[in-house]
C-alpha cells in the first residue's frame, strides 16, 4: 500500500530534550515536507526536500532541522524542544510533477 | 509569503443542503489549486483539485475557480453527516511544488 508513515503518533516530552519524529514514504517521491498544525493557524510549511541532499526553509523553520540521506526518509529533528513548538505534525510526499502531497498520520507532540 | 483565506466558520447545514465554501489567494501566479477534507484528529485527503477557470464536479462536490479574481471555491450538494469535517484550501504555484494552505473551514452537518 502506498503510504506515508509517521512515528510516533504521539510524544510528551520536556523543554530541551532533543528528539526526532520520523517520516518514510514508499512512492519512490521526490518531495517531501514538514508541517505543522494550530488551531486557527492551518498548515504552516516547516521544512523541504527536492530530493536527496536537497532540503531547504520553509516558512517556520526555527528551532526545527531536517536532513535526506536516503529518498524514501526525512526525519524532523527537534534539538532543543521548546512549549511553542507544541503542535500537530504532518509529513507530506509528492512526485515531482505530482498534482497533490500523500499525508502521513500525524504526530501530536507535546512539549512541558 | 503566499497567502491563502477562507470563510473562517464553522458552518452548519441540515442534512441535504448545500454547503459552500470560500477561498482566495494572494498570489497572481497561482496555477492549482485543491481543497482537502480533514476529519478530527485526521490526516488531510484530497477531494478536489482544479486548474482552469469554471467549474469542476465530482459526485456532490463541485469545485469553481476565477483566477481573475483569485478566488476557489466548493460546494457540497445533498450534504451528509459523514461530510462533517474541516476543509483545507491549498493553493500552488506554477513550477513550485509547495502547497499553501488555508486555515480551514469546519462544517458540521445537522441530521
Amino acid at each position: 500500500e502506498a503510504q506515508v508513515t509517521q512515528n510516533p503518533r504521539y510524544l510528551i516530552t520536556v523543554t530541551g530534550k532533543k528528539l526526532t519524529v520520523t517520516c518514510s514514504q514508499n512512492m519512490n517521491h521526490e518531495y517531501m515536507s514538514w508541517y505543522r498544525q494550530d488551531p486557527g493557524l492551518g498548515l504552516r510549511q516547516i521544512y523541504y526536500s527536492m530530493n536527496v541532499e536537497v532540503t531547504d526553509k520553509g516558512d517556520v523553520p526555527e528551532g526545527y532541522k531536517v536532513s535526506r540521506k536516503e529518498k524514501r526518509n526525512f526525519p524532523l529533528i527537534l534539538e532543543s524542544p521548546s512549549p511553542n513548538q507544541t503542535s500537530l505534525y504532518f509529513c507530506a510526499s509528492s512526485t515531482k510533477t505530482g498534482s497533490f502531497y500523500t499525508f502521513g498520520s500525524g504526530t501530536r507532540l507535546t512539549v512541558v | 509569503q503566499k497567502e491563502v483565506e477562507q470563510n473562517s466558520g464553522p458552518l452548519s447545514v441540515p442534512e441535504g443542503a448545500i454547503a459552500s465554501l470560500n477561498c482566495t489567494y494572494s498570489d497572481r501566479g497561482s496555477q492549482s489549486f485543491f481543497w482537502y477534507r480533514q476529519y478530527s484528529g485526521k490526516s488531510p485527503e484530497l477531494i478536489m483539485s482544479i486548474y482552469s477557470n469554471g467549474d469542476k464536479e465530482d459526485g456532490r462536490f463541485t469545485a469553481q475557480l476565477n483566477k481573475a479574481s483569485q478566488y476557489v471555491s466548493l460546494l457540497i450538494r445533498d450534504s451528509q453527516p459523514s461530510d462533517s469535517a474541516t476543509y483545507l484550501c491549498a493553493v500552488r504555484e506554477g513550477g513550485d511544488y509547495k502547497l499553501s494552505f488555508g486555515a480551514g473551514t469546519t462544517v458540521t452537518v445537522r441530521a
